[in-house]
Parts: C-alpha cells; structure tokens; sequence
C-alpha cells in the first residue's frame, strides 16, 4: 500500500519570504498523481496543486510550485512571498492512475504559520 | 464552490444517539469519500463508494455505515456516538468519465458535536 510521509508537523515564515514543504511517498506504481491542498482555519479543503508523474516539468500555480523528484519520491511544495493568508494545514496526497480512484492516500499534514 | 455539497452543515446530539450525514457529488463525478477529522488532526479516511458500489475502506469503526444511490448522493450513518465521534466529517468527490481530473472535490464538511 502507498504512503505518504510528511515530517514537518509545523513551520513558520516570514511574511514576503519563500517557504518549502516536504513530502516523500512510498509507491511501487510507475504512474500516478500527486497533489498539495492547503486548509485554511475554515477548514475548508482547497487544491493548492497537482503534479502528474508522467509529466517531467515542475508544476506550477502563480506563488506555488512544487519539486518533483521522481526517483527519490519526493514531492515538495515551495511558496514564495508569502502571505498571511497563506497560514494553513498543507496536506500532500497521492492517487493511483486508476479508473475508480480508490487508491487516495492523504499526508499526516505540516501546519504553516506565516509570521507578520 | 467546489460543487460538493454536504448537509447538515452544524449537528449536535447526544451520546448513544444516531445521525445521517448527507452528501451530493459534483455533477458528474461517481466517485464519493468519506472523512473524519477531529480537531487539530489530519483526515482519516473511512470509505469510499464508486457509482454505488464500495471500493474502498479504511477505518471506519462498525458503528458507522455508508452507501451511495442510485443517484449519486452518498450517506453517512453514524450510531450509538459516542464523545470521541465529535468531529468534521467531510465527503469528496472525484472520477467524471472522460474527463481528466483526478483530483478529489471537498465539500464543505458536518461538524457533529456529540454531547
């Protein structure tokens, strides 16, 4: 079975600075998904960005980009200039290239303060 | 609007009651995930349905049970609560046919107090 290990509980940044979350999976599967959501104090559970593991190139959504390092597992998420209203609980996830998706594993999470 | 909706939105009830928690999918979507948040804790997942059937489960204790209709929407049923069931109880969706999205859709999540 897959996981997915994030081994910052919590971190903090400076407001204007640039952050980097990480996440490492476990997986035996050559094709699969891999996503950062991000849960605001509304708890409300928003896609920050996905990253499909065919694809070579880093993706990227305005402020956020990730680093996909195929070979080592590894998923980081990195933020730059941040802002207050980036202060959260960042989850990574991962998803088999499957038809059902049922394979949806989600991260313990890594609580982002962002300091004024 | 992530097109996922979940009622109700606040629940409160007592020990040894049971409740219904409701869900309706994205237009489109077949498939349907169950979570339990308690606070400050990560998601716990506890099941997941595909067009009615059940694909996938986690751990979801016996006093809680699930299904999806015909339909689409899904359902959760928790019984016999106790304190500890106090929680957010999130449903998602994901899996449209033909579409290439493969993310999941939260809704906006029950929270249940159980006192």
């Amino acid at each position: 079975a897959q996981t997915v290990t994030q081994s910052q509980p919590e971190m903090s940044v400076q407001e204007a600075e640039t952050v980097t979350l990480s996440c490492t999976y476990d997986t035996s599967e050559s094709d699969y998904y891999l996503f950062w959501y991000k849960q605001p104090p509304s708890r409300q559970m928003i896609l920050v960005i996905r990253q499909e593991a065919y694809k070579q190139q880093n993706a990227t959504e305005n402020r956020f980009s990730v680093n996909f390092q195929k070979a080592a597992k590894s998923f980081s998420l990195k933020i730059s200039d941040s802002q207050l209203g980036d202060a959260a609980m960042y989850f990574c996830a991962y998803r088999s290239r499957d038809n059902y998706g049922q394979n949806f594993v989600f991260g313990p999470g890594t609580r982002l303060s962002v300091l004024p | 609007d992530s097109g996922v909706t979940q009622t109700p939105k606040h629940l409160i009830t007592a020990t040894g009651q049971r409740v219904t928690l409701r869900c309706s999918p994205r237009s489109g979507d077949l498939s349907v995930y169950w979570y339990q948040q308690s606070l400050d804790q990560g998601l716990q997942f506890l099941i997941q349905y595909y067009n009615g059937e059940e694909r996938a489960k986690g751990n979801i204790l016996e006093r809680f049970s699930a299904q999806q209709f015909p339909d689409l929407h899904s359902e959760l049923n928790l019984s016999s609560l106790e304190l500890g069931d106090s929680a957010l109880y999130f449903c998602a969706s994901s899996v449209t046919p033909g579409v290439e999205s493969y993310e999941q859709y939260f809704g906006p999540g029950t929270r249940l107090t159980v006192t």
